[in-house]
């Protein structure tokens, strides 16, 4: 079975500054991947980046990087230049591959982040 | 290039009905999966349909049941509705042949009294 921990309570940041959201994962998977997720309260889950278990490099997506230290088993996010918008709730979610290309996300609880002007 | 969407937006029912909820996916997806999130926690896994078929099913009662069709989108229907029900309903599609970021659509809440 695979978990996914996000244990930081309520994120605040200053505009303009960087943030690190923490997630940490746990699978018997060789092969899985790691996405975290954008959940502003509209509801709708915005997908923000990915990272395969064998990828080499960290993945990056404009101010989103993922900090992944696979022996330690962390996914963190980090977002640079903090922007008002980005006050939401975030998910880190895995799935592995052994169970098919497409099987389902796991997901864990989220982090609320709050930018302040 | 039409994004996934859900109807309806919001629902309200009361113990014991029955509810459908309906997805339509992103242009050139096929793989439809459901996740329920309660109120301040992350989405579960229902299941997932792909070619038609049921081919994951997450830890959820056979209250809860689900079809494809043959345009790829799908439909979750929730029997017996109990209060625990209550929570958004998420549809995330994806393109069945590769491994795919799966994205989601705008979410079903639904209430039940």
């Amino acid at each position: 079975a695979q978990k996914i921990t996000q244990t930081q309570p309520g994120m605040f940041v200053q505009e303009k500054e960087a943030v690190t959201l923490d997630c940490t994962y746990d699978t018997s998977d060789q092969s899985y991947g790691l996405f975290w997720y954008k959940q502003p309260s509209s509801g709708e889950m915005i997908f923000l980046i990915y990272q395969g278990s064998y990828d080499e490099q960290n993945a990056t997506e404009g101010r989103y990087s993922l900090n992944f230290q696979k022996a330690r088993k962390s996914a963190n996010l980090v977002i640079s230049a903090s922007q008002l918008g980005d006050s939401a709730m975030y998910f880190c979610a895995m799935r592995v591959f052994s169970t098919g290309a497409n099987s389902k996300l796991t997901f864990g609880k989220g982090i609320t982040l709050s930018v302040r002007p | 290039d039409a994004g996934v969407t859900q109807s309806p937006t919001h629902l309200i029912k009361t113990r014991g009905q029955q509810v459908t909820l309906r997805c339509s996916p992103k242009s050139g997806h096929d793989t439809v999966s459901w996740y329920q999130q309660a109120l301040g926690q992350g989405p579960q896994f229902i299941f997932q349909y792909y070619e038609e078929e049921e081919r994951q099913r997450g830890n959820f009662p056979d209250r809860f049941s689900g079809h494809q069709f043959p345009n790829y989108s799908s439909e979750l229907n929730v029997n017996a509705l109990l209060l625990g029900d209550s929570a958004l309903y998420l549809c995330a599609t994806a393109s069945g042949t590769a491994a795919d970021t799966q994205y989601f659509g705008p979410g079903t809440r639904l209430t039940v009294l």
